[in-house]
């Protein structure tokens, strides 16, 4: 089965600029999804098709996916993005597959 | 504007089944490219991706759950149903249903609902 990795935390200072990692093997191949979850909410999707932005999402989140890790980047960060980050991705043997998630925290 | 909004019961017994509702609006399962997905997430922990299905009736499922799993419409036109069988301590979790972006190749899900905490206990 297909798994993706995320690091469990980051940490980052309001106003610098946050990198959330997704791994997966051959990544780079397949599309990512990036969703933001605040406690007690439904995910919100931030970034598709790698580097995507829905409507109403902020310039300030991008995307990018090469090789076997996608980046979620969020520059600028506010005290409002933190939250837990899921990658996700589409494969053709285990359809929707989920990072573990990554909680960001603004220090 | 999309909406959708999970139904169900709050507490079932282990080996019992599950049945969850999921009434939407805003958009059409028998729009090109629509489709509907189950996605659950345990207390504390990550999503997990359940089921799927679209306007044409096609159903995909997860793997290790599969021979529990059953995802179909409604008896609304606006209503997909799921149900889990054999239910165990480890299903405890809140249960969402989220529309996939239509033709979207990376099958982003856009629009989710407020989720649904189903507990399993004796």
């Amino acid at each position: 089965s297909y798994e993706l990795t995320q690091p469990p935390s980051v940490s980052v200072s309001p106003g610098q600029t946050a990198s959330v990692t997704c791994s997966g093997n051959k990544l780079g191949d397949k599309y990512v999804c990036w969703y933001q979850q605040k406690p007690g909410q439904s995910p919100v999707l931030v970034i598709y098709q790698d580097h995507k932005r829905p409507s109403g999402i902020p310039e300030r989140f991008s995307g990018s996916n090469s090789g076997n890790t996608a980046t979620l980047t969020i520059s600028g960060t506010q005290a409002m993005d933190e939250a837990d980050y899921y990658c996700q991705a589409w494969d053709s043997s285990t359809d929707w597959v989920f990072g573990g998630g990554t909680r960001l925290t603004v220090l | 504007q999309v909406t959708l909004r999970e139904s169900g019961p709050a507490l079932v017994k282990p080996t019992q089944t599950l049945k969850l509702t999921c009434t939407f609006s805003g958009f059409s399962l028998d729009t090109g490219g629509m489709s509907v997905s189950w996605i659950r997430q345990p207390p504390g922990k990550a999503l997990e991706w359940l089921a799927r299905i679209d306007g044409d009736d096609d159903k995909d499922y997860n793997k290790s759950l599969k021979t529990r799993l059953t995802i179909s419409k409604g008896t609304s036109e606006n209503q997909v149903v799921l149900t889990l069988t054999n239910m165990d301590h480890v299903d405890t979790a809140t249960y969402y249903c989220a529309r996939m972006q239509p033709f979207d190749p990376s099958n982003s899900l856009d629009y989710w609902g407020q989720g649904t905490l189903v507990t399993v206990s004796s």
